[in-house]
């Protein structure tokens, strides 16, 4: 089965401190994403990785920086967090997506509320 | 970009009623359509995805119909039973990055017993 957590699970911050939401897979899967999740909205694509010590732009990246340190770790970092980061954010990994038709493996969320 | 939209946010059917949630897009290279479930509290769970050349998928009471033409997605949940109140989503990729996909806003199904 495949897995991916995260953590924490959920968080509480302050506007203008540091954010730092972690993930971690076990599933040897090469694509490793970032998206948040706001009430009434499906999910956006923050930042993606294919590959360890990269990372990609994806949808609404501003306000958020990526890191892969290693095939099975990629952490979401908010420098500065605001009120509108308020989401639940999901990690999730893949093969490839296509004609693989590889799925997406998501994390349970992380629920980030800053005040 | 990508734009895709779904209907409708919300959707309550009684046990044993099927249920039809849509999805349209934008982009004629999408190439790549899914549907994802999420129960409260949980992450998503892929219930079954399908590429263009593909116009009608069936599996284990669901169907999946692709209008390419009319850029038209379906989920159809046949004889809903409660165990399948949840939120769902459809999402879809294609050229030039299929890894990236885009994910409509969500049908809470609720199936009242």
């Amino acid at each position: 089965e495949a897995a991916v957590t995260q953590s924490p699970r959920s968080k509480v911050a302050v506007t203008g401190g540091k954010v730092t939401l972690s993930c971690h897979q076990t599933n040897n899967h090469d694509y490793m994403y970032w998206y948040r999740q706001d009430t009434g909205h499906g999910l956006r694509l923050i930042h993606y990785s294919y590959v360890a010590d990269s990372t990609e732009k994806g949808d609404i990246p501003d306000g958020y920086k990526a890191s892969r340190p290693s095939q099975e770790n990629f952490s979401l970092i908010l420098e500065l967090a605001s009120l509108s980061q308020t989401a639940v954010y999901f990690c999730a990994s893949s093969d490839a997506v296509g004609e693989n038709t590889g799925q997406l493996y998501f994390g349970e969320g992380s629920k980030l509320t800053v005040l | 970009g990508e734009q895709v939209e779904q209907r409708p946010p919300h959707l309550s059917v009684r046990e044993g009623d099927s249920a039809i949630i849509i999805c349209t897009y934008t982009d004629s290279a999408t190439a790549y359509f899914s549907w994802y479930k999420q129960e409260a509290g949980a992450g998503l769970q892929l219930l079954m995805s399908v590429l263009s050349n593909v116009d009608r998928k069936e599996e284990q009471g669901l169907t999946v119909l692709l209008n390419k033409k009319d850029k038209r997605l379906s989920l159809n949940l046949t004889a809903a039973h409660p165990g399948d109140s949840a939120v769902y989503f459809c999402a879809v990729s294609g050229m030039p990055n299929y890894n990236v996909l885009y994910f409509g806003s969500g049908t809470k199904l609720t199936v009242e017993p």
